[in-house]
């Protein structure tokens, strides 16, 4: 079966600290997608990334970067130089791609709520 | 252009009142996905549309709700006979796939609707 598990349920950091969002997956599928989305305070959730299971290179955009190790079934994500403005819940979301009519339904993990303080 | 956008923004109904929510995805976007989210957890998967036809509706928790897209663009999701356990955040997504090329898309997400049952 599907999983998704962000053990850290809250985080919290002085600005300009790093921080690391950990996730952990399951899925019984050679070909399945991986993203991270953040939902600000306003509650929209806002896409940042998605990766597929062939693509093992780390991803780096601005302050964020992306750890995808297939060996160990995470998809850690990492926010350097934290800001306020990153103040929000995050995500982990993977979606198997079965048949070519499932669409990619997502299944979320648990969240990180993630709290940097001035 | 546009984002995903979802009507209303809150909805207070009645315990046994039926609902009905709007949602205008991104145009073009052949995908438009249904989520539920309680308070505190990640979103969880209700049933997907490719156009106007209901491929997968095996997220739906009880024949009381009811989705429907009928000209493959604004789609209504529908709650009969409302109970307490429906008070939740229904989100909607949408994206321009899934292909063979590719497979799955990044999915795009409205504001979301919250229904609170009284």
């Amino acid at each position: 079966a599907q999983k998704v598990t962000q053990a850290q349920t809250e985080i919290s950091v002085v600005e300009k600290e790093d921080v690391t969002l950990d996730c952990v997956y399951e899925t019984r599928d050679t070909t399945y997608y991986l993203f991270w989305y953040k939902q600000p305070p306003s509650g929209e959730l806002v896409f940042l990334i998605r990766r597929n299971s062939f693509d093992e290179q780390n991803e780096i955009s601005g302050r964020y970067s992306w750890n995808f190790q297939k060996s160990t079934s995470s998809f850690n994500f990492t926010i350097t130089a934290s800001q306020v403005v990153d103040s929000a819940v995050y995500f982990c979301a993977l979606s198997e791609y079965l048949f070519y009519n499932q669409g990619g339904k997502l299944i979320f993990g648990q969240g990180t709520e993630l709290s940097v303080k001035p | 252009g546009a984002g995903v956008s979802q009507s209303p923004r809150y909805k207070v109904a009645k315990r046994g009142q039926d609902v009905a929510l709007r949602c205008d995805p991104i145009s073009g976007h052949v995908s438009l996905f249904w989520y539920q989210q309680a308070l505190g957890q990640g979103p969880e998967f209700l049933t997907y549309f490719q156009n106007e036809a209901q491929l997968d509706k095996s997220g739906l928790p009880s024949d009381r709700f009811f989705a429907e897209r009928p000209e493959g663009s604004v789609s209504t999701l529908k709650i009969q006979r409302t109970q307490q356990e429906d008070s939740a955040v229904y989100l909607c997504a949408s994206s321009s796939g899934p292909d063979r090329a590719r497979g799955i898309y990044e999915q795009y997400f409205g504001p979301g609707t919250r229904l609170t049952v009284t």
